[in-house]
Formats: C-alpha cells, sequence, structure tokens
C-alpha cells in the first residue's frame, strides 16, 4: 500500500530536549516535506526536500534540522524545542512541489 | 509569494444541501489543489487540477484561471462530508501555498 508514515504520532516533551519526528514514503517520491499545522494560521511548510541531500528552507524554518540520505527517509529535528513549537506536523511526498502531495498521519507534539 | 484566500471560513448545512466553497489566489499557478482533514487530522488530496472542471462522486472542483479562482462543490451533501477542506496553489518550482481552511459541517 502506497504510504507517508510518520513517528510518533503523538509526543509530550520538554523545553530543550532534543527530539527527532521520523517521516518514511515507500512511492519512490522525489519531493518530500515538512509542515506544522496552527489554528488560524493553516499550514506552513517548514522545509522540503526535492532529491537526496537536497533540502532547502520552507516559511517557516527556525528552529527545525532535517536530513535526506536516502530517498524514502526525511526525518524532522527539533535540537532545543521550545513552547512555541507545539502544533502538529506533517510529512508530505510527491514526484514535484506543485504535484497531488500524500500526506502522512500528522504527530502532535507538546513541548512543556 | 501567493496569497489564497478562502471562503466561507465556517459553514453548517444541512444534510442534502448543495455546498459551495470558494478559494482565491494572488498570482498565477500551475496548478490548484484541493485536500480534505477530517476531525483527528489526517490529510487527503481529493483534486488537483489547472483548467476546467473534475468531478468524483458527489464532489466538483472548477477553476477559472483568468479570474484566479477555484470553487470546491459539494452535492447532496451528508454528515460523513463534515471536515476542513483546505485549497493550496501550487506554481511550478514554488511550492504549495495554503488557504486556512474552511471547516463544514453538515447536520442531519
Amino acid at each position: 500500500e502506497a504510504q507517508v508514515t510518520q513517528n510518533p504520532r503523538y509526543l509530550i516533551t520538554v523545553t530543550g530536549k532534543k527530539l527527532t519526528v521520523t517521516c518514511s514514503q515507500n512511492m519512490n517520491h522525489e519531493y518530500m516535506s515538512w509542515y506544522r499545522q496552527d489554528p488560524g494560521l493553516g499550514l506552513r511548510q517548514i522545509y522540503y526536500s526535492m532529491n537526496v541531500e537536497v533540502t532547502d528552507k520552507g516559511d517557516v524554518p527556525e528552529g527545525y534540522k532535517v536530513s535526506r540520505k536516502e530517498k524514502r527517509n526525511f526525518p524532522l529535528i527539533l535540537e532545543s524545542p521550545s513552547p512555541n513549537q507545539t502544533s502538529l506536523y506533517f510529512c508530505a511526498s510527491s514526484w514535484w512541489r506543485s504535484n497531488e502531495q500524500f500526506f502522512g498521519p500528522g504527530t502532535r507534539l507538546t513541548v512543556l | 509569494k501567493n496569497e489564497v484566500e478562502q471562503s466561507p471560513q465556517n459553514l453548517t448545512a444541512q444534510e442534502g444541501e448543495f455546498i459551495t466553497i470558494n478559494c482565491s489566489y494572488s498570482v498565477g499557478i500551475s496548478a490548484l489543489h484541493w485536500l480534505q482533514q477530517h476531525p483527528g487530522g489526517g490529510i487527503v488530496s481529493l483534486f488537483m487540477l489547472s483548467s476546467g472542471k473534475k468531478k468524483h462522486g458527489r464532489l466538483i472542483a472548477t477553476i477559472n484561471i483568468q479570474e484566479k479562482h477555484s470553487s470546491l462543490h459539494i452535492t447532496a451533501s451528508h454528515p460523513r462530508d463534515s471536515a476542513v477542506y483546505i485549497c493550496a496553489a501550487g506554481g511550478g518550482a514554488d511550492g504549495l501555498t495554503f488557504g486556512k481552511g474552511t471547516h463544514l459541517i453538515i447536520q442531519p
């Protein structure tokens, strides 16, 4: 089954404790992206990757890191989480930036 | 950067009603996406269109490139259509710009 998986689905952590949210797709898509969704603000892009070892900043990259060492995986790293990073995070993949996006199930992160 | 506006923000209707959600964007695009997000969070792509009209079951999406406007219609609405509907505008090398979503509630 074609899918995008994210782990964990729910995470409560404390300020400053490094964490990684994993994202994996099995569709051989070139393009992968991370978004955060906040009430009243909609979906905003954090980082994206057009291919292996190619990553770039989206609209709200501050406080986040990513890597793309393999085509299928695109982890999101928060080196020192802060409460303003409490949000619902989605990973997505597609063939190209404007193509149909396939979304993961979401990760609800709370930073205390 | 593209700006995407959706209307209405909230819509409550009775089962069976014809529903229209509108989306306007400011910059020419290569594709317009409609997404659906049910309570519980998962996002599903409904349509991607660059011209004309597409239909899938009771859902119809239209786009007018000259007016930079798209509509999503739901015929014979049902409570299971209750969700947030999001439009997103994309232009070639640029990524997607998302609207803030329309919260739709269909009452039995």
